[in-house]
């Protein structure tokens, strides 16, 4: 799986936009980007994944580069309830069976009131 | 139920003995995934099962650890003569066919003294 790189750590004031980085320049053509993260003391939380286009859910948006070698995580309003561990994953589809979810080390996010 | 569920929630254990771990998938997901996470450290990828077959054992970090799954549904990891050095948070996951993203359980604490 192909890898990606976080920064280690983010700062954010509650309420405000937070852009979560994400390079993975050796990303193939089957690789979707996935997004979790993991509040402290509990297991990892689906967030939003993509392929090429822009994704949009509840919990936030996927912007995904023109050429896909990097994304950005997008939590539109932090709360206090966002400060964990952001992952972002590279998983390969295969036309129906996945590849496995490799977990590298995050960024963890930290929320100031 | 609605959600992966993982039994138990906590234990503690004397090195040597053996422990047994179980992981209940959202009903109808095919794809279940072991993970490990020792205190402070992030996600070890352990196994894949995709039905009752485990196509990626390749995580498993001794032959002391095993795991299997029955019915296409619930999944035991076991861990023989267990050593200190395997305390931790064992997550499970599962997912469905195609294209989904796999689900976390809240993990068993294994605590070995």
């Amino acid at each position: 799986d192909a890898k990606t790189t976080q920064p280690n750590s983010m700062e954010s004031n509650e309420e405000e936009p937070v852009h979560l980085p994400c390079n993975h320049s050796t990303i193939s053509g089957t690789d979707y980007i996935h997004w979790y993260r993991q509040l402290p003391s509990q297991g990892p939380e689906y967030v939003i994944h993509g392929l090429t286009s822009n994704v949009n859910n509840r919990m936030a948006s996927l912007a995904i580069a023109e050429d896909r070698k990097s994304s950005t995580l997008i939590l539109h309003r932090a709360t206090l309830r966002d400060a964990a561990v952001y992952y972002c994953i590279l998983r390969a589809d295969y036309g129906g069976s996945q590849g496995n979810l490799i977990f590298g080390k995050g960024t963890k996010l930290s929320v100031k009131p | 139920g609605a959600g992966v569920s993982q039994s138990p929630s906590n234990k503690v254990t004397e090195k040597g003995k053996d422990v047994e771990l179980r992981c209940d998938p959202i009903s109808g997901h095919t794809a279940l995934y072991w993970y490990r996470q020792s205190l402070g450290q992030g996600l070890e990828f352990l196994i894949y099962f995709q039905g009752n077959s485990a196509p990626d054992k390749s995580g498993l970090p001794s032959d002391r650890f095993s795991a299997e799954r029955t019915g296409g549904s619930v999944s035991t990891l076991t861990i023989q003569r267990t050593q200190q050095e395997d305390s931790a948070v064992y997550l499970c996951a599962s997912s469905a066919t195609g294209l989904g993203s796999p689900f976390f359980g809240e993990g068993s604490r294994l605590t070995v003294l």
